[in-house]
């Protein structure tokens, strides 16, 4: 059980470029989410997923594009990488127990640069 | 919409001393609470949590929490720090309704000794 990965863990672009992170989860969960990490920011939810087709915005959203065409799957898409969207990336999923959401856990993140 | 602040962004203490570390939340309804810890270069850890019940909860290595419905908190606390739980601490509040959580800006420990 490898929980959440992420792929790739660094990656360096240059202004203008495009690039997909990948999200993948062996836990069955419902839920995705892809979040930001900047210093002195806590982390930012940029799009999550509800389940296997449905993506939804989050807090910072304009950049990015998401997709969840399989339930362990959620793709991060960047079309046209600017500086200002280097950060640490990270994946994280959850569940319902019933009715009851449950706590995220997470991948162990993407260091990306864009110069 | 629900926030959450975490007014220390920096605490240093002592090997074997006590550790509190404060989080207000604002959110409009019982919200779900947690408390998270990440080391250099990690991914989160979930320390503990909170969706009803019992207000002092217990995590794991030895911290707890307790929701104060009164004061908008849910401070973390641990009896004794070990070098090893030098670490970022981040504070979240989730909605009832998908789940979505808002973090704190975090609170990076140091235990000096």
């Amino acid at each position: 059980n490898a929980g959440v990965t992420q792929t790739p863990k660094f990656r360096v672009l240059k202004t203008g470029q495009s690039m997909t992170l990948l999200c993948a989860q062996d836990m069955n969960h419902e839920y995705m989410y892809w979040y930001r990490q900047d210093p002195g920011m806590g982390l930012r939810l940029i799009h999550y997923s509800v389940g296997e087709g449905t993506t939804a915005k989050g807090e910072v959203p304009d950049g990015y594009n998401v997709s969840r065409l399989k339930k362990q799957n959620f793709l991060l898409g960047l079309e046209s990488a600017a500086p200002s969207q280097t950060s640490v990336y990270f994946c994280a999923s959850s569940y319902l127990t019933g009715t009851t959401h449950n706590e995220q856990f997470f991948g162990p993140g993407t260091r990306l640069t864009v110069l | 919409a629900q926030s959450v602040t975490q007014p220390d962004i920096h605490i240093t203490v002592s090997e074997g001393a006590s550790l509190e570390l404060r989080c207000n939340y604002s959110y409009g309804a019982t919200p779900y609470l947690f408390w998270y810890v990440q080391s250099p270069g990690q991914g989160l850890q979930l320390l503990l949590k909170y969706f009803s019940g019992d207000t002092l909860v217990q995590g794991i290595k030895g911290f707890e929490a307790e929701f104060k419905r009164s004061q908008s908190s849910f401070n973390l606390r641990k009896p004794s720090v070990h070098w090893s739980d030098a670490a970022e601490y981040f504070c979240a509040v989730g909605d009832r309704g998908f789940q979505k959580l808002v973090f704190g800006t975090g609170t990076r420990l140091l235990v000096s000794p």
